[in-house]
């Protein structure tokens, strides 16, 4: 089993959808979570941490489960501007590296 | 306020050749992550230094990938005689702390090339 798995995609929705992306890890004792995005052919950037109680950021929401070892990303009214790969990330114990999903990719249709 | 910093952008090397990738941290981070991504997959881990020291080189090829972070200037991914399936995207990360609730930082990324 991989350390980090995303539902597969890609996810094709029309502009104003509501989408959602799930991710589990199998570590445990992974003690922080994030959801990053990447444009194509360009560096990951932070979207947003992910808290035991859940977060919320404008249109997007992040859940934490650990009992179940499951993230997810809720993206509401989605923009043409959404459209790129999202990254679930996991990490572990002090200095450990960051365990990046393959990522789920979203294009948002005019 | 610059962001994290890589060069080259782009690097093209013939096969035997070798690879110096360079990455500068954010201002006030004194922790270097390098992750390598093959053409349509995900990132993958490499190493994380600190100055001066190897914290975690897990991810590392065991021949002819080396990395260092020295006192003074940038981190250096060196990758010695390279091979067509070195070809990749590397990008550096850094974060003030080595915390597990630390917030990663990614620079552009250096694109290599072996022909």
């Amino acid at each position: 089993r991989k350390e980090v798995e995303q539902d597969p995609g890609p996810f094709n929705v029309p502009e104003g959808a509501t989408v959602a992306f799930n991710c589990t890890y199998s570590n445990s004792a992974s003690q922080s979570f994030f959801w990053y995005r990447q444009d194509c052919r360009k560096e990951p950037k932070l979207l947003m941490s992910v808290y035991s109680s859940g977060n919320e950021d404008g249109r997007f929401t992040a859940q934490l489960n650990r009992a179940s070892q499951y993230i997810s990303l809720l993206i509401r009214d989605s923009k043409l501007s959404d459209s790129a790969t999202y990254l679930c990330v996991v990490n572990g114990n002090y200095g450990q590296n960051f365990v990046f999903g393959p990522g789920t990719r979203l294009s948002v249709l005019p | 306020n610059a962001g994290v910093m890589q060069n080259p952008r782009h690097l093209v090397r013939r096969r035997g050749q070798e690879a110096r990738l360079r990455c500068s941290p954010m201002k006030g981070h004194s922790h270097v992550y390098w992750y390598r991504q093959l053409p349509e997959e995900g990132l993958k881990f490499m190493v994380y230094l600190q100055k001066e020291n190897i914290i975690d080189e897990s991810g590392m090829p065991k021949e002819r990938f080396s990395a260092e972070f020295p006192k003074e200037g940038p981190s250096i991914l060196r990758i010695q005689q390279v091979v067509r399936g070195d070809s990749a995207a590397y990008f550096c990360a850094s974060s003030p702390g080595g915390g597990a609730r630390e917030t990663q930082y990614f620079g552009p990324g250096t694109r290599l090339l072996v022909l």
